[in-house]
């Protein structure tokens, strides 16, 4: 069973300040991903990566960074956090090698922008 | 684009009712279609998936069955629970030569009663 962990499992800060969500996987899976999770948007991609170092914009990327660095730990980082933002932030992380295209969830962060 | 629809955003039913969630899909390349599960509190997690291969996939009594007429592919279970509760997204796989991604319908809370 793959393993998806997130920290911090909640978080809240103001408008401006500075968010990093860490993910990290137990598997081995080369791929992770970034999801956030609104009422009546489902689950939105906003980055995702195929292996350490690199980093593939997603459908709603704006505002957001991330980064990759290890096979391991994947981060999303809000430098100037907006109401907008707040949300339940998915990771998730996938074996391409196996190419079921099925995703392993963590059990999500949820963070909110006063 | 790639684009997956649901459009009950919410369903309710009793126990021993018949379930049905539809879900069209838009895409250029062959579908790979999946129904993710997410009960309260929890990350998303696969219930089945269904490609051109197969045309249906079944899971813990539920069946889904893909349309390439109408695009579509929907889930059904002959008689739900209490248990079932949950919200149900369908997704696609987008192959890219960015690596592979999943995107997800809206999702469809089912709520079950006693």
């Amino acid at each position: 069973e793959a393993a998806v962990t997130q920290s911090p499992r909640n978080k809240v800060t103001v408008t401006g300040g500075n968010v990093t969500l860490s993910c990290r996987q137990t598997n081995s899976h080369n791929y992770m991903y970034w999801y956030r999770q609104d009422t009546g948007h489902g689950l939105r991609l906003i980055h995702y990566s195929y292996g350490a170092g690199n980093l593939q914009i997603g459908d709603v990327p704006d505002g957001y960074k991330a980064t990759r660095t290890t096979q391991e730990d994947f981060f999303l980082l809000l430098e100037l956090a907006s109401p907008s933002q707040t949300s339940l932030y998915f990771c998730a992380s996938s074996d391409a090698n196996k190419n079921t295209g099925q995703l392993y969830f963590g059990e999500g962060s949820k963070l909110t922008v006063l | 684009g790639d684009s997956v629809t649901q459009k009950q955003g919410q369903v309710t039913l009793s126990e021993d009712d018949f379930l049905f969630i539809n879900c069209t899909y838009s895409t250029t390349t062959y579908p790979t279609l999946f129904w993710y599960v997410q009960y309260p509190g929890q990350g998303p997690q696969l219930l089945l998936k269904v490609t051109t291969a197969n045309n249906k996939g079944i899971s813990r009594g539920f069946e889904a069955t893909y349309d390439k007429g109408t695009t579509s592919f929907h889930l059904q279970k002959a008689s739900v629970q209490e248990s079932d509760s949950a919200v149900y997204f369908c997704a696609l796989v987008v192959y890219g030569g960015s690596g592979n991604k999943l995107i997800f319908g809206t999702g469809t809370l089912l709520s079950v009663k006693p």
